[in-house]
């Protein structure tokens, strides 16, 4: 079973505008990490924060973690047409072996 | 590092004949995770190893499915008999334990049809 659901399921953008995709999930966690995906192609890391971060910033990206509300947000900030993938959340327990439960993904295009 | 390598990329076979999958992980990672993804199901965990022994295989669909690692350096994910229901993108991934980022890998994705 899959424990982050994101929303929304696809997003469709102008290169400049930024993007948000929201995460949410069920269970206790250790970290929460943003993967995206390009058509065709494995899955690539993004980011992590960690149960104890509510914000980390990664180049053009930031992320925010409320564990009170299980969820999390991706923020893309000034949009490019190579920027366009699914993006899939990822949570790791606290009882994890490194163990992560991916949730169905957000489909971004950007169109120049 | 070449990352983690699988193959075939692509491979399509009839129902009812035997599939293999193979992984190379990355060098030094001691982790080794098995996906499925599907448009239906998502990506699902499959199974994964810790210093090549299974840890927990509760994702495998049934028993057509098996997966082995004989070494740091090789997997191996098995379907027999292949069913059309089994087509797929079939992933592999690796991570470090030691690292504080607690990173998979992944590799390209072996694309598995079943007629």
């Amino acid at each position: 079973s899959q424990q982050g659901e994101e929303d929304p399921q696809a997003l469709s953008i102008q290169e400049g505008e930024n993007a948000t995709m929201n995460c949410s999930y069920k269970t206790s966690i250790n970290n929460l990490q943003w993967y995206r995906q390009n058509s065709g192609r494995g899955l690539v890391h993004l980011i992590l924060i960690r149960s104890n971060e509510r914000e980390k910033h990664s180049g053009r990206l930031r992320v925010t973690l409320d564990t009170s509300k299980k969820s999390s947000s991706l923020l893309i900030t000034a949009s490019r047409a190579a920027d366009t993938a699914s993006y899939f959340c990822a949570t790791g327990g606290t009882d994890s072996w490194g163990k992560l439960q991916f949730g169905a993904g957000t489909q971004v295009v950007v169109t120049p | 590092d070449a990352g983690v390598i699988q193959s075939p990329r692509h491979e399509v076979t009839e129902m009812g004949q035997e599939v293999t999958l193979r992984c190379k992980p990355i060098s030094g990672h001691d982790y080794l995770f098995w996906y499925r993804q599907t448009m239906m199901r998502g990506l699902e965990l499959l199974i994964y190893f810790n210093n090549n022994v299974p840890i927990d295989d509760s994702g495998m669909p049934e028993d057509r499915f098996s997966a082995k690692m004989p070494n740091a350096s090789f997997s191996t994910l098995k379907i027999q008999p292949s069913e059309p229901r089994d087509s797929a993108v079939y992933f592999c991934a690796s991570r470090y334990s030691g690292r504080e980022e607690e990173t998979q890998y992944f590799g390209p994705g072996t694309r598995l049809l079943v007629l």
